[in-house]
């Protein structure tokens, strides 16, 4: 099944600075590429995504960059603010002609941005 | 946040129970899926469905049952033999377009086994 692979597990910024979340995934047949938001106390929330015919994405301060041939995806944070601090998951889903249809999840990133 | 509940928010088992989360949506979503989320290890997945009166095992599906009788409810049972139950459970639903498949969640409950 479908491996994904993220780091790192946390990261802490200055405000203002960049932040940057890699993962990895293992089913060429995964198409589709979500990332979640996850504040504490909170339920996830899809942020950003990005599916396998497009190389990059970009939504005002958040960027999500794919890269099939090495089967790879990250997530840019521009300009950080302290309410972008929370735990950030991304995932790979395949598509339901290839089977059922699942997200894999990553570990999270819990990110710290420092006022 | 509308759309999809889950009940209780808050949960205690007593050791050798069996207790039952609900998770119920309104978004007509075909998928509906239930995590499990302890600390350092994300979103695993217990158990998945995509039709009524059809469900797949996840990775953790162990310990756990479902049923999926209504396209609204997919309920989670977490039986005796779920070793380690104290955990954060999240219900989430999708439709199944091939090119879109993003998840909806609930609020969550938090189960602890006293």
């Amino acid at each position: 099944g479908e491996n994904v692979e993220q780091h790192p597990s946390t990261l802490s910024v200055q405000e203002g600075d960049s932040a940057v979340i890699k993962c990895t995934y293992s089913d060429s047949a995964s198409n589709y590429f979500p990332w979640y938001k996850q504040e504490l106390g909170k339920r996830p929330q899809l942020i950003i995504d990005i599916r396998s015919n497009v190389g990059e994405k970009k939504d005002q301060r958040i960027a999500v960059t794919l890269n099939k041939t090495a089967k790879h995806f990250s997530l840019h944070i521009t300009e950080t603010q302290p309410e972008d601090s929370a735990v950030y998951f991304c995932a790979a889903s395949i598509p339901p002609q290839k089977g059922y249809q699942k997200v894999t999840f990553g570990i999270g990133t819990k990110l710290q941005v420092i006022p | 946040d509308g759309g999809i509940t889950q009940s209780p928010k808050y949960l205690f088992r007593k050791e050798g129970q069996n207790v039952t989360l609900s998770c119920e949506q309104n978004l007509n979503h075909d998928a509906m899926y239930w995590y499990r989320q302890d600390p350092g290890q994300g979103l695993r997945l217990i158990y998945y469905s995509q039709i009524v009166n059809d469900f797949q095992k996840g990775d953790i599906a162990e310990g756990y049952s479902v049923s999926r009788e209504k396209k609204e409810s997919f309920p989670l049972t977490v039986t005796s033999a779920q070793k380690n139950p104290t955990a954060f459970y999240l219900c989430a639903s999708s439709i199944l377009l091939a090119e879109h498949n993003e998840q909806f969640f609930g609020p969550g409950t938090r189960l602890t086994v006293l």
